[in-house]
């Protein structure tokens, strides 16, 4: 089975741009979850998707923003760009969410660089 | 509010000898956690889970123990190899969906 993929691996923008990073999660996989990383802060979740829906919502601004498409890709976009949001941004995907009991499988991660 | 604190940041240990990582939280009442492997530059891999109701793991070189009343979860690894240096994270999940994880201990085996 292929892995999780994300695109693009790395991404260099500018303060006040717009960005969209993809996620295509393992197949028959339904959740999808996004997390930040920093250096400073650790592992932040950002939000989850499944079956089209966000389910749960982490404490991020309303600048960050997802959605995913029927096949289960997941799109997040974050609009006005700050220096603070250079990260590395992860998405993982798992096929049990509903129990509670479950393993997530990580991509690769997306390296955005905010100058 | 909910905190995970993993007992430091970095761990060195010869090569061969056991290490162990702790994972220790507070106001928390998680019915599992979960353990994941970092490399740097990668996204974490996931290792092992354990359920509130289970007391012990193995998989492999690995154990990880789980004690509900003092709120702690250790992280075994057996006859380690410089291979096995590492950043480990703990996880714990609250809701379906949404894990919350530690800061990692950064584990270094010397040859």
């Amino acid at each position: 089975k292929a892995g999780v993929t994300q695109t693009p691996r790395y991404l260099i923008k500018t303060r006040g741009q717009q960005v969209t990073l993809s996620c295509s999660p393992i197949s028959g996989h339904r959740s999808v979850s996004w997390y930040q990383q920093t250096p400073g802060q650790g592992l932040q979740f950002l939000f989850e998707y499944f079956s089209e829906t966000q389910r749960n919502k982490g404490n991020f601004p309303g600048r960050f923003s997802g959605r995913q498409f029927s096949n289960s890709r997941s799109e997040m976009n974050v609009s006005t760009l700050e220096l603070g949001d250079s990260a590395l941004y992860l998405c993982a995907s798992s096929s049990n969410p509903g129990t509670g009991a479950y393993e997530q499988y990580f991509g690769p991660g997306t390296r955005l660089t905010v100058t | 509010s909910q905190k995970i604190e993993q007992n430091s940041e970095a761990l060195n240990i010869q090569e061969g000898k056991t290490a162990t990582l702790t994972c220790n939280y507070t106001n928390y009442s998680p019915a599992y956690l979960q353990w994941y492997r970092q490399d740097p530059g990668r996204g974490p891999v996931f290792l092992l889970l354990i359920r509130e109701n289970e007391k012990e793991k193995r998989k492999e070189r690995l154990k990880v123990t789980f004690d509900t009343t003092l709120k702690q979860s250790l992280f075994h690894i057996t006859a380690s190899q410089p291979a096995d240096s590492a950043t480990y994270l703990c996880a714990l999940d609250p809701l379906p969906g949404k894990s919350t994880f530690g800061d990692g201990t950064t584990l270094t085996v010397k040859p």
